[in-house]
């Protein structure tokens, strides 16, 4: 009921391609779902969350989908760049401040 | 950059001894959470503090222990290593209201133990 499955392991997507990330959980009293960007020997880094009461966000090339239904959340990558080139993790909140994380997703973006 | 910051970068320490982690807080920032992150692996919870109190803790030992200063500055320290702790330390500093909501956790870089 604690865990955040997230899909695909790794990806490779061309230079201008879309990437997609997907993640999925159980316990419906999660209420905060953040993606986290992690560069090799850094800390993640925050790129966009969402909370269930809407179904999709966008910043800049990053839209986050979120199903609550489904109980499924998924991070786009439009015109993907060799920089975005990264382990990407998506995360989900039980409450405050505890973040639980998927197993992450390592991406290569080929130019 | 989040304004976060760790000491030691790296760490290499024996199995059976002490060690003391450091974090200091994004200005502000009243809440830290402290995360350990196998090779591989996405971050697991170990424990926050909230206004120097702990504020929820992970499945974690308790040779993981931990403190927050007034200055919300932060350390957590691991008793009696095993090699298993051989990992990635992070700390996340927040706004938090210690009630129950979520509030955006920003990263430092992490602190690199090795423990032989």
């Amino acid at each position: 009921q604690q865990q955040v499955k997230q899909s695909p392991q790794s990806l490779i997507v061309q230079k201008g391609g879309i990437s997609i990330i997907n993640c999925a959980y159980e316990n419906t009293a999660f209420d905060y779902f953040p993606w986290y960007q992690q560069f090799p020997g850094k800390g993640p880094a925050l790129l966009i969350a969402i909370r269930p009461d809407v179904s999709e966000k966008k910043e800049g090339r990053f839209t986050i989908s979120f199903n609550k239904s489904a109980k499924q959340f998924s991070l786009h990558i439009m015109d993907s760049q060799p920089g975005d080139s990264a382990t990407y993790f998506c995360a989900a909140s039980p409450e405050g401040g505890k973040l639980i994380f998927g197993q992450g997703t390592e991406l290569s973006v080929k130019p | 950059e989040t304004g976060v910051t760790q000491s030691p970068t790296h760490l290499i320490k024996t199995r059976g001894q002490q060690v003391t982690l450091r974090c200091s807080s994004q200005s502000g920032h009243n809440t830290v959470s402290w995360y350990q992150q196998a090779l591989g692996q996405g971050p697991q919870f170990i424990f926050q503090y909230y206004r120097e109190e702990e504020n929820g803790r992970g499945n974690f030992p308790p040779r993981f222990s931990g403190l927050q200063f007034p200055n919300y500055s932060s350390e957590l320290n691991v008793n009696a290593l095993e090699l298993d702790d051989s990992a990635l330390y992070l700390c996340a500093s927040s706004l938090g209201s210690g009630r129950g909501s979520t509030d955006t956790q920003y990263f430092g870089p992490g602190t690199r133990l090795t423990v032989l």
